[in-house]
């Protein structure tokens, strides 16, 4: 079984504050690595998708970089907003397999 | 609106009976993916499929079965050989394995 790590567990910031989320994926055999946002009572959706060493991306204040040498990508969201509390996910897919493994999520809460 | 239909949202059902739990799309989606979460714990693969009339067995799929007779239907079967059927059950399809995938509401299991 793949292991997809995610730290921290969770995380409580203040209205305003930016902060940073870690994935910790195998380094051999990477397709590609996914991020999602699930908000409660909704379906967890895309974020990004990642596929090539080096990459960084950008979606408003939340953006993501991926190492797959090493193993890991970061997700930051800058000046956190209340409506960015969710659970974040990373998704990591080896091969040519193509399943997605999810890690256990960042659970995000921001306090207005 | 194209998209992917979990039914229903909640289920319960008395120990020992088999349950289906349905998932259609009409996104086109070649791959379709079962997934089980429990309390603490990330998303757990239980089946995938790439394509029509194949699937693969995840990382837990002991005790439940399913079938992909048409592109668009991804049924999941938990049979009263699943230990422990209570959970909180995801479908999500794809484009292809490795691509962004869309995610279904949701069905929560109760077994009694």
């Amino acid at each position: 079984i793949l292991n997809v790590e995610q730290s921290p567990q969770s995380l409580h910031v203040q209205e305003g504050d930016s902060t940073n989320f870690t994935c910790s994926f195998p380094s051999s055999n990477f397709y590609a690595l996914h991020w999602y946002r699930w908000e409660t009572a909704k379906s967890p959706e895309a974020l990004f998708v990642m596929t090539l060493n080096g990459d960084e991306k950008k979606k408003g204040r939340i953006s993501a970089t991926l190492n797959t040498k090493e193993g890991y990508s970061y997700l930051y969201i800058k000046g956190s907003q209340p409506e960015d509390s969710a659970t974040y996910l990373c998704a990591f897919i080896g091969g040519s397999q193509g399943n997605l493994i999810f890690g256990k999520g960042t659970k995000l809460s921001v306090k207005p | 609106d194209g998209g992917i239909t979990q039914s229903p949202k909640y289920l319960f059902r008395k120990e020992g009976q088999n349950v289906t739990l349905s998932c259609e799309q009409n996104l086109n989606h070649d791959a379709m993916y079962w997934y089980r979460q429990d309390p603490g714990q990330g998303l757990r693969l239980i089946y995938y499929s790439q394509i029509v009339n194949d699937f693969q067995k995840g990382d837990i799929a002991e005790g439940y079965s399913v079938s992909r007779e048409k592109k668009e239907s991804f049924p999941l079967t938990v049979t009263s050989a699943q230990k422990n059927p209570t959970a909180f059950y995801l479908c999500a399809s794809s484009i292809e394995g490795g691509t962004e995938a869309f995610f279904g509401q949701g069905t929560r299991l109760t077994v009694v």
